[in-house]
């Protein structure tokens, strides 16, 4: 089955405690996104990569940390997590972005 | 900058019944793309349907269609024969053409279908 598969889908954390959530796509897909969502804000864009090695800021970056060292794979570092970085964060990836997205099922994180 | 707008904060209608949600961007490109996502309570993002700027015809998929009107900016969702399990949020989403990476979402509209 295509799908973007994102770990863990619950996470409870303390400042400054740093931790990874895992992203995989089985579709070779070339493009990759993380962002986030607010209530009121809709998704926001943090990272994204549209190949191996290639990453680039969206429009929310701070705090954040991303790598691309293989195709299928897009993991989110938080060095140093801080409460207002609680949030629901999905990871998405796309053949050419303009043919739309296909989301993972999204990591809850609460940083206390 | 991009900016796409959902006025529409909640709806509900009855089961079988006709919705639309509205969507409005604000753009100087010509040339990009319009998405509508579903999210229902299990949270999982859903793509419902795509339109690509350039095409005047309006994009369907089964119950589901928009109502593009690129003068005004304007991107509306149709649902019909609405269903139960269409309950969501939906979200409008805008990418500035083929090369663009981000897509740019709206606020979202909670969606409920009452029995």
């Amino acid at each position: 089955e295509a799908q973007v598969t994102q770990n863990p889908r619950y996470l409870i954390t303390v400042t400054g405690k740093k931790l990874t959530v895992t992203c995989s796509q089985n579709m070779n897909h070339e493009y990759m996104s993380w962002y986030r969502q607010d209530p009121g804000l809709g998704l926001r864009q943090i990272y994204y990569s549209m190949n191996v090695e290639v990453t680039d800021k969206g429009d929310v970056p701070e705090g954040y940390k991303v790598s691309r060292k293989e195709k299928r794979n897009f993991p989110l570092i938080l060095e140093s997590p801080s409460p207002n970085q609680t949030s629901l964060y999905f990871c998405a990836s796309s053949f050419a972005g303009f043919d739309g997205y296909t989301f993972g099922s999204g990591t809850r994180l609460t940083v206390v | 900058a991009q900016t796409v707008t959902q006025s529409q904060p909640e709806m509900s209608v009855q089961e079988a019944e006709t919705v639309t949600l509205s969507c409005t961007y604000d753009t100087s490109e010509n040339n990009y793309y319009l998405f509508w996502y579903k999210q229902p309570p299990s949270r999982q993002m859903i793509l419902v349907i795509r339109q690509e700027a350039y095409k005047q015809q309006n994009a369907t998929e089964n119950r589901f269609s928009v109502n593009f009107q690129k003068a005004a900016k304007s991107f509306s969702l149709k649902i019909s024969d609405s269903q139960l399990g269409d309950t969501a949020m939906y979200f409008c989403a805008f990418m500035k053409g083929r090369g663009a990476q981000k897509l740019v979402f709206g606020q979202g509209t909670r969606l409920t279908i009452n029995p």
